[in-house]
């Protein structure tokens, strides 16, 4: 079964607030990574975290994979609406298959 | 354009009919996935294949089968065994490439009445 555990599960902000999303394993993780599917889309990838500590950039958005490498955050400066959707954590297993958290719906309000 | 195709896009079905959605993909990937995504649940992993002819077992495949004849092909039947088959189903394949994405069709809703 799913080994991520990802909050909120929901969270709503105003229009230039920050958001931020946590995923967390009671296990480490070899690596982890985020997709954001739009409302009615699917999910696309967004980033893969490797190392211990590592933390990526992406214009307004920062992900942060823990020094134990058990937890992750991708966080949002300065919403907008077209960051609408839900972001998801996913772990792959070894060379097989990837695990999906449960997501958190980010809704904007204007 | 390379990419995933799923189709049919929308489909409605009675209750106890079998159901096969397509997903075909022209990446050259060896792996393939299928995924169920309910409200609040996240993406559950139906079943998934790294070769052709081999396939395994994910977290939900009760009521669920697939087959994987060719490298671009991996459809999934919803049998009429799946208690509540009504969910968005998303095909997905996965290049092993370094940064290790998946790459995901546009989704197949399924909705028996």
């Amino acid at each position: 079964g799913q080994q991520v555990m990802q909050i909120p599960q929901y969270q709503h902000v105003q229009e230039g607030e920050d958001f931020t999303t946590y995923c967390n394993s009671s296990t480490t993780l070899s690596n982890i990574q985020w997709y954001k599917q739009r409302p009615g889309g699917h999910p696309v990838f967004l980033i893969q975290l490797v190392k211990s500590g590592e933390v990526k950039k992406q214009k307004r958005l920062t992900f942060q994979f823990g020094e134990a490498k058990k937890n992750s955050s991708l966080h949002i400066t300065a919403t907008q609406t077209t960051d609408v959707g839900t972001y998801f954590c996913a772990e792959p297993k070894g060379n097989d298959k990837i695990i999906f958290g449960k997501g958190t719906r980010l809704h904007i309000l204007p | 354009d390379g990419g995933i195709t799923q189709s049919p896009k929308y489909l409605f079905r009675k209750e106890g009919q079998n159901v096969t959605l397509s997903c075909e993909q022209n990446l050259n990937h060896d792996a393939m996935y299928w995924y169920r995504q309910d409200p609040g649940q996240g993406l559950r992993l139906i079943y998934y294949s790294q070769i052709v002819n081999d396939f395994q077992k994910g977290d939900i495949a009760e009521g669920y089968s697939v087959s994987r004849e060719k490298k671009e092909s991996f459809p999934l039947t919803v049998t009429s065994a799946q208690k509540n088959p009504t969910a968005f189903y998303l095909c997905a394949s996965w290049g092993r490439t370094i940064t290790g994405e998946l790459f995901f069709g546009e989704g197949s809703r399924l909705t028996v009445l």
